[in-house]
Parts: C-alpha cells; sequence; structure tokens
C-alpha cells in the first residue's frame, strides 16, 4: 500500500520560531511536493522537487526553504514562522512526468501548523 | 497562466440523487490532464477520476464520471447515487505538459439522509 506520511498532524509554534515540517514517501517516487491549503484558495503550491537535491519553487515560495537530502524524504522549512503562515500544510508525491501528463500525486495526510 | 474555477463553495444533495461538480479551466496548451480529488474531514487527499486532454470517451470510476467538455474546457464532476460518505471537499486540478498541479478552490458537498 502506497503511503506518504508527515512527522506531525498538528503543530503550535510561536512567531520567529524555526519549523521544520517533514515528509516520507515509501513508494520511489522522484517528484514531491509541498502545498499550503487555506480556505477558499484550495491548494497552493510552494515548492517541489523533482530529484535529490534539486528543488523548484512553486507559486508561493517566500518564508519557505526545503531540503530533499535523500530520495524519499523532503523538508519544508519556515526559517522564521509567522502568523500568516497558519495553514494546512499537506506534502505529496510522484512518478517522474516524462513525457506523460498522467502522474496521479498521493498525498500525506496534511500538518495542520498554527503560528501564535 | 493556467487557471482552475470551481464555482460553487458548497452544494447540498439528497443521499441517492445524483450531483454534478463544476469545474472550468483555462489553458493553451492542447496537452493537459484533469483530476478530482477528495477531501474528507480527516484530511488526506484521495484520487479520484483523471482525464486526459485526448480522451475521447468521458472518464468512468465506478460511482464517479467526468463529463468533458473540451470547447466549453469544463471538466464537471458528476456523482451518481449519493451516499452519507461522499461528504467531504472535492477539488478539481489540471496539469498541462510542462508544468505540475494546480488545484481549484474546491467544492464542500454534504449529503443529506
Amino acid at each position: 500500500d502506497v503511503k506518504v506520511t508527515q512527522s506531525s498532524r498538528y503543530l503550535v509554534k510561536r512567531t520567529g520560531e524555526k519549523v521544520f515540517l517533514e515528509c516520507v514517501q515509501d513508494m520511489d517516487h522522484e517528484n514531491m511536493f509541498w502545498y499550503r491549503q487555506d480556505p477558499g484558495l484550495g491548494l497552493r503550491l510552494i515548492y517541489f522537487s523533482y530529484d535529490v537535491k534539486m528543488k523548484e519553487k512553486g507559486d508561493i515560495p517566500e518564508g519557505y526553504s526545503v531540503s530533499r537530502e535523500k530520495k524519499e524524504r523532503f523538508s519544508l522549512i519556515l526559517e522564521s514562522a509567522s502568523t500568516n503562515q497558519t495553514s494546512m500544510y499537506l506534502c505529496a508525491s510522484s512518478l517522474s512526468r516524462g513525457p506523460t501528463i498522467y502522474n496521479e500525486q498521493f498525498f500525506g495526510p496534511g500538518t495542520r501548523l498554527t503560528v501564535l | 497562466a493556467q487557471k482552475i474555477t470551481q464555482t460553487q463553495p458548497g452544494m447540498f444533495v439528497q443521499e441517492k440523487e445524483a450531483v454534478t461538480l463544476d469545474c472550468t479551466y483555462d489553458t493553451s496548451d492542447p496537452s493537459y490532464g484533469l483530476f478530482w480529488y477528495k477531501q474528507p474531514s480527516s484530511g488526506e487527499m484521495i484520487f479520484l477520476i483523471y482525464q486526459g486532454s485526448y480522451d475521447q470517451q468521458n472518464a468512468t470510476e465506478g460511482r464517479y464520471s467526468l463529463n468533458f467538455q473540451k470547447a466549453r474546457k469544463s471538466a464537471n464532476l458528476v456523482i451518481s447515487a449519493s451516499q452519507l460518505g461522499d461528504s467531504a471537499m472535492y477539488f478539481c486540478a489540471m496539469r498541462e505538459s510542462n508544468n505540475d498541479m494546480r488545484f481549484g478552490a474546491g467544492t464542500r458537498l454534504t449529503v443529506k439522509p
């Protein structure tokens, strides 16, 4: 059974703290993604990675960074958390996109982050 | 820029009835894929159905079907014989040939007993 796991379901942090959100997939997928989900805005892509040590900015990368040292693990880092980063964070993975557009993304359960 | 529009923030349907969730998209890429995901209250995103831009027939998966109208750039999800467990958020998404998946704002479906 394919699986994407995220380190925490709920997280509460204080403004200015450094926050790490971890994501691990066991499907040997090349691609991994971080989204944030806010009511009325759907899912917005923060960063993604097509390979180890590779990363690309999504639509809303400001205030975030990522790390991918191993194929199965993709970390989202909030260098200095702010209240406007309170959100649900979803990690996803998929096979290498190649020439095909059919690449279903598999999602983790999400981390609900609250920044006070 | 690609764009996914879901115009129905919330929908209600009676149990055992059919319901259509709307999705329109905007792209100039001839090659793209359309996806629907379900997100129950637990938060996990569940893939439901996929339609490729070159597919001749509308996609179907059990009680889910995708009403694909290419000229109108719409990809509505039809759920037949609604069940209480269908109550959830539903997201339409699109991937172009060189881009990653982009999502609409979602529709919250509530199935009434």
